[in-house]
């Protein structure tokens, strides 16, 4: 199994849409969550890090579910500038090895929206 | 644009050739990372250093080797690289390496092994 698993897509959505992405980790002791953004032959840049209580950022909402080892992430009223790959990253809490704090990444979700 | 800088942003070796790849941070972080990026794979952690130490080698071939003289350098050089091992190279920097730190990314090197 993965350890971070999401849906690859690719989604296409209109613009004025709302899309949702889902992704779930494997390891229970992960302890922080976080979406990235990657546009087309660019460097990932942090979209949002997710909250156990959920968290929202203008269109974008952030969820997380550690019971069931999944995150999510909504976006509203979608923007032609919103096409990318979504990235769902974990790292592990692991506290006193190497793996505390490292990044796992999702093999991520495209996203395109159009017209 | 980005505090995290790579050199060069393309780079074409033959499979004897010896190279290295450049890595600067301008922000004033202490810990560094090398990732490769694969086309329709995950992200893949190479190697973490923190305060210049490393701290993690995910079980990465000798061929690749790094380099931190500073907290705010990080080099990888190249030696007798197979071509699988083409893919985009991301280095990335974070406050420290706890969990919750986020980390930024540079551009990347997009290499080519003929």
């Amino acid at each position: 199994r993965k350890e971070v698993e999401q849906d690859p897509g690719p989604f296409n959505v209109p613009e004025g849409a709302t899309v949702a992405f889902n992704c779930t980790y494997s390891n229970s002791a992960s302890q922080s969550f976080f979406w990235y953004r990657q546009d087309c032959r660019k460097e990932p840049k942090l979209l949002m890090s997710v909250y156990s209580s959920g968290n929202e950022d203008g269109r974008f909402t952030a969820q997380l579910n550690r019971a069931s080892q999944y995150i999510s992430l909504l976006i509203r009223d979608s923007k032609l500038s919103d096409s990318a790959t979504y990235l769902c990253v974990v790292t592990a809490g692991n506290a006193g090895g190497t793996s505390y704090g490292k990044l796992t990444f999702g093999q991520g979700t495209i996203l395109t929206v159009h017209p | 644009e980005t505090g995290v800088t790579q050199t060069p942003r393309h780079l074409v070796m033959g499979m004897t050739n010896k190279k290295s790849l450049k890595c600067e941070q301008h922000l004033g972080h202490n810990a560094m990372y090398w990732y490769k990026q694969s086309a329709k794979k995950p992200l893949e952690l190479m190697f973490v250093y923190n305060f210049k130490e490393q701290t993690e080698n995910n079980s990465v071939p000798s061929r690749f080797s790094p380099e931190c003289p500073n907290s705010s350098h990080l080099f990888l050089h190249l030696h007798t690289l197979q071509p699988e091992d083409s893919a985009l190279y991301l280095c990335a920097s974070s406050f420290g390496t706890g969990s919750g730190q986020p980390q930024h990314f540079g551009d990347g090197t997009r290499l080519s092994i003929l």
